[in-house]
């Protein structure tokens, strides 16, 4: 079935610097990677997505990039701020699993914005 | 415009004991995805619900079953429990299969 890879697992910014966190996929038919952004003891919230026929996407400080050939995609954030602080989780919905919504998720990256 | 609701939000059950876990889908949305998240972990796909159908499955024993109902609501049964079923339970809605899936606050599970 599908893996995905996520890298790294933790990462501390300064305030205003540029997050990047990346992942990696096994199916090389996945077509829709979600990026959730999970608070302490709150609910996974999604914070952009993107599909396979897109090379980018971009919303205000977040953008998402995809490299079908490599099967990676990268959530960048920029101008981070201390509401940034969180843990990040990539996902990938596979094709040979079937499709239907199983989405595969990476391990987390734990964010911290640093004043 | 409510959310995914889930109930309840805490629950301590013994070895053995059987559970019972719910959600309500976001307005307007009609597939749900149940999810497991241990500590530390990403949520790991237990099984979706589509038109009252099992319509895809995790790697999760027959101890974990479902159900959807024709108000798009759906329940999540574990029998059997085992202390290794402690976590989080997920439920993620969407309009439609393939849709962008929106979660609950979850259910955590206790298991002494």
């Amino acid at each position: 079935g599908e893996n995905v890879e996520q890298h790294p697992s933790t990462l501390s910014v300064q305030e205003g610097d540029s997050a990047v966190i990346k992942c990696t996929y096994s199916d090389s038919a996945s077509n829709y990677f979600p990026w959730y952004k999970q608070e302490l003891g709150k609910r996974p919230q999604l914070i952009i997505d993107i599909r396979s026929n897109v090379g980018e996407k971009k919303d205000q400080r977040i953008a998402v990039t995809l490299n079908k050939t490599a099967k990676h995609f990268s959530l960048h954030i920029t101008e981070t701020q201390p509401e940034d602080s969180a843990v990040y989780f990539c996902a990938a919905r596979g094709i040979l699993t079937g499709g239907g919504n199983k989405l595969t998720f990476g391990t987390g990256t734990q964010l911290k914005v640093e004043l | 415009d409510a959310g995914v609701t889930q109930s309840p939000t805490h629950l301590i059950k013994t070895r053995g004991q059987q559970v019972t876990l719910r959600c309500s889908p976001k307005s307007g949305h009609d597939t749900v995805s149940w999810y497991q998240q241990a500590l530390g972990q990403g949520p790991q796909f237990i099984f979706q619900y589509y038109e009252e159908e099992e319509r895809q499955r995790g790697n999760f024993p027959d101890r974990f079953s479902g159900h959807q109902f024709p108000n798009y609501s759906s329940e999540l049964n574990v029998n059997a429990l085992l202390l290794g079923d402690s976590a989080l339970y997920l439920c993620a809605t969407s309009r439609g299969e393939g849709q962008p899936q929106h979660f609950g606050d979850g259910t955590r599970l206790s298991i002494l």
